[in-house]
């Protein structure tokens, strides 16, 4: 399976600061990464699909990059909202892989 | 608006069976894949089993493979997962998902825990 590995594991900032998130595959997915956010107890909420698309309703604070094995996640400047636990997801192989999540928090 | 529910989850024991369902509202059931995914306590998101659109096809993660069933019934628009041999470590919240692009997940229920203990 692609075992996706993100970084780094927690990330500590202030509301502003910029935020960046790595997601590493383990075999090229091509495009085919998403990023999901998930606070406390709520559902996960998907952000950016194949690599780089924003998904309905999401600010423009959010973008993705990447291609191949390596991929980021930028939030521009951070909304006390913002805080919380992100995934990346691959859909180029089965089974579908997550990343471990790398932890937002203030 | 786009509404999953699931329902069914509850504290069974090792070895015994359950059946999930979530069921479907606004938008065309028919024209949609459909996901099983699971995050266990404190622990990180993992996906559990596809259905295609028309329940053609279905994958699943190699764990539950010849344990769990994905279904779909379109005319009743709900999706479902029947799970038998429940072990230990199938102990989550479960979710169910609309897919988006034969791979990812768009909208998500609220998610219903399992608890499989003795």
């Amino acid at each position: 399976e692609n075992v996706l590995t993100q970084s780094p594991a927690t990330l500590a900032l202030s509301p502003g600061e910029r935020a960046t998130l790595s997601c590493r595959a383990s075999q090229s997915v091509t495009g085919y990464l998403a990023w999901f956010q998930q606070k406390p107890g709520q559902t996960p909420r998907l952000l950016i699909y194949d690599a780089s698309n924003r998904a309905t309703g999401i600010p423009a604070r959010f973008s993705g990059s990447g291609s191949g094995t390596d991929f980021t996640l930028t939030i521009s400047s951070l909304e006390p909202d913002d805080f919380a636990v992100y995934y990346c997801q691959q859909r180029s192989s089965w089974p579908l892989t997550f990343g471990g999540g790398t932890k937002v928090e203030i | 608006q786009v509404q999953l529910v699931e329902s069914g989850g509850g504290v069974v024991q090792p070895g015994r069976s359950l059946r999930l369902s979530c069921a479907a509202s606004g938008f065309t059931f028919s024209d949609y894949g459909m996901h099983w995914l699971r995050q266990a306590p404190g622990k990180g998101l993992e996906w559990v089993a596809i259905v295609w659109y028309d329940g053609g096809k279905k994958y699943y993660t190699d764990s539950v493979k010849g344990r769990f069933t994905i279904s779909k019934d379109n005319s009743k628009n709900t999706l479902y997962l029947q799970m038998n041999s429940l072990r230990a470590e199938d102990t989550a919240v479960y979710y169910c998902a609309r897919d988006l692009k034969s791979g990812s997940f768009d909208y998500w229920g609220q998610g219903t825990l399992v608890t499989v203990s003795s």
